[in-house]
């Protein structure tokens, strides 16, 4: 079945650190590919997204690029900051279905 | 503003109640979810509805009721029969036929 992989965390930097978290995936086909973040206390917001091979989504500074060669979506970003401490979850979707795969989290912790 | 509210943020239970948790949207949107976020197993769907009158059973269903008389509403009733009910559970709404997944701020529901 379908399935997604995170690197395990917490990842902890110091602030305008570069950032990569890795996800990889299983599946046939192509689905399309997301990012979501979880800050402290609170629901999920989508950060970025990708519906097909070699797309790059981006927003707030973080970047993936959809790799169908290597089924990964990886997270970076050049310069983190404290306030980009949250738990960051990879997911997938097939197209005509309505639920998402998640990733099990990553935690990113920023200090000063 | 639009959105998804979930009440209470902090719900407790004893043992062998019933407890019903609210996830209420004004964007909308056709389709609702709920997952449940236990710490180090990221999401799992308990159930989703993809219209009013409808909805199928997620990965985790077991213990776990739902009902979907009106678009704006999707409450989850958490039963006696979930033997480890203690999780923080997010309700998420999108349009249907769409991928991005709206998110609720959770109820966190605990066990005395």
């Amino acid at each position: 079945g379908n399935s997604v992989t995170q690197m395990e965390g917490p990842v902890t930097l110091s602030e305008e650190a570069f950032l990569t978290i890795n996800c990889t995936y299983t599946a046939t086909g192509y689905p399309s590919l997301f990012w979501y973040v979880q800050y402290p206390g609170e629901g999920l917001q989508l950060l970025l997204k990708a519906t097909k091979a070699d797309d790059k989504g981006s927003n707030k500074g973080f970047e993936a690029t959809y790799r169908k060669e290597t089924t990964s979506f990886h997270l970076e970003k050049g310069s983190v900051q404290v306030s980009d401490s949250a738990v960051y979850f990879c997911a997938l979707k097939w197209s005509g279905y309505s639920t998402l795969t998640f990733g099990k989290g990553t935690m990113l912790l920023v200090s000063p | 503003d639009g959105g998804i509210t979930q009440s209470p943020k902090y719900l407790f239970r004893k043992e062998g109640q019933n407890v019903t948790l609210s996830c209420e949207q004004n964007l909308n949107h056709d389709a609702m979810y709920w997952y449940r976020q236990d710490p180090g197993q990221g999401l799992r769907l308990i159930y989703y509805s993809q219209i009013v009158n409808d909805f199928q059973k997620g990965d985790i269903a077991e213990g776990y009721s739902v009902s979907r008389e009106k678009k704006e509403s999707f409450p989850l009733t958490v039963t006696s029969a979930q033997k480890n009910p203690t999780a923080f559970y997010l309700c998420a709404s999108s349009i249907a036929g769409q991928e991005t997944q709206y998110f609720g701020p959770g109820t966190r529901l605990l066990v005395l």
